[in-house]
């Protein structure tokens, strides 16, 4: 059974950082690339960022280019986000997201974590 | 980027109807067509991909049709654990785009 269990998620201050992880279970972790979507509250789902199967790629969203760094540790079955430079508007819910099939990195997503959220406030 | 466009934005129907949600796409995706289903709550649970192709686990009351930039979702015999939020995605380029969401309600 495919499982994904993030974690990191909390109250930052703007300006400030935080890193997500995601810890993957019941695959063969890198034969798949991995995602990050997140959802705004009472929003819909915004892709963020991929990293391919063995990390050879990644690509950003244009919201979050230069301020996201995406990673992977295959030992470890384990995805990360890393945030830095966060605003108001990166509030949200932070999913992972199993890449079913790829192209140009852009991927068909099969399972979702249950989500952690993030919120961005003084 | 290519936008997504769905209508209706909601949806009000009874247990037992027949419903169906259209998402557009701006320009030609080919097959590489997505739709996804969420709960108050809960993480997006895959329903179909390639158009019409049923996911693993998903019940056969969900199917896809369409082409080229013109998609549909068909919910047969609505069960009350089928309203929720419905969201078409392209991965046909990159970024993946989603929908705005169709939400389903009970009438």
């Amino acid at each position: 059974e495919v499982q994904l269990l993030e974690s990191g998620g909390g109250l930052v201050q703007p300006g400030g950082s935080l890193r997500l992880s995601c810890a993957a279970s019941g695959f063969t972790f890198n034969n798949y690339a991995m995602n990050w979507v997140r959802q705004a509250p009472g929003k819909g789902l915004e892709w963020v960022s991929v990293i391919g199967g063995s990390g050879d790629y990644t690509y950003y969203a244009d919201s979050v280019k230069g301020r996201f760094t995406i990673s992977r540790d295959n030992s470890k079955n384990a995805l990360d986000l890393q945030m830095n430079s966060l605003r108001a508007e990166d509030t949200a819910v932070y999913y992972c997201a199993k890449g079913a099939y790829c192209r140009g990195g852009s991927c068909l997503f099969d399972f979702w974590g249950q989500g952690t959220l993030v919120t961005v406030s003084s | 980027d290519i936008q997504m466009t769905q209508s209706p934005s909601s949806l009000s129907a009874s247990v037992g109807d027949r419903v169906t949600i259209t998402c557009r796409a701006s320009q030609g995706i080919s097959n590489y067509l997505a739709w996804f289903q969420q709960k108050p709550g809960k993480a997006p649970k895959s329903l179909i991909y390639a158009i019409s192709n049923l996911q693993s686990g998903a019940p056969p009351k969900f199917s896809g049709s369409g082409s080229g930039t013109e998609f549909t979702l068909t919910i047969s015999s609505l069960q009350p654990e089928d309203f929720a939020i419905y969201y078409c995605q392209q991965y046909e380029t990159y970024p993946p785009t989603f929908g705005q969401g169709t939400r389903l309600e009970i009438k």
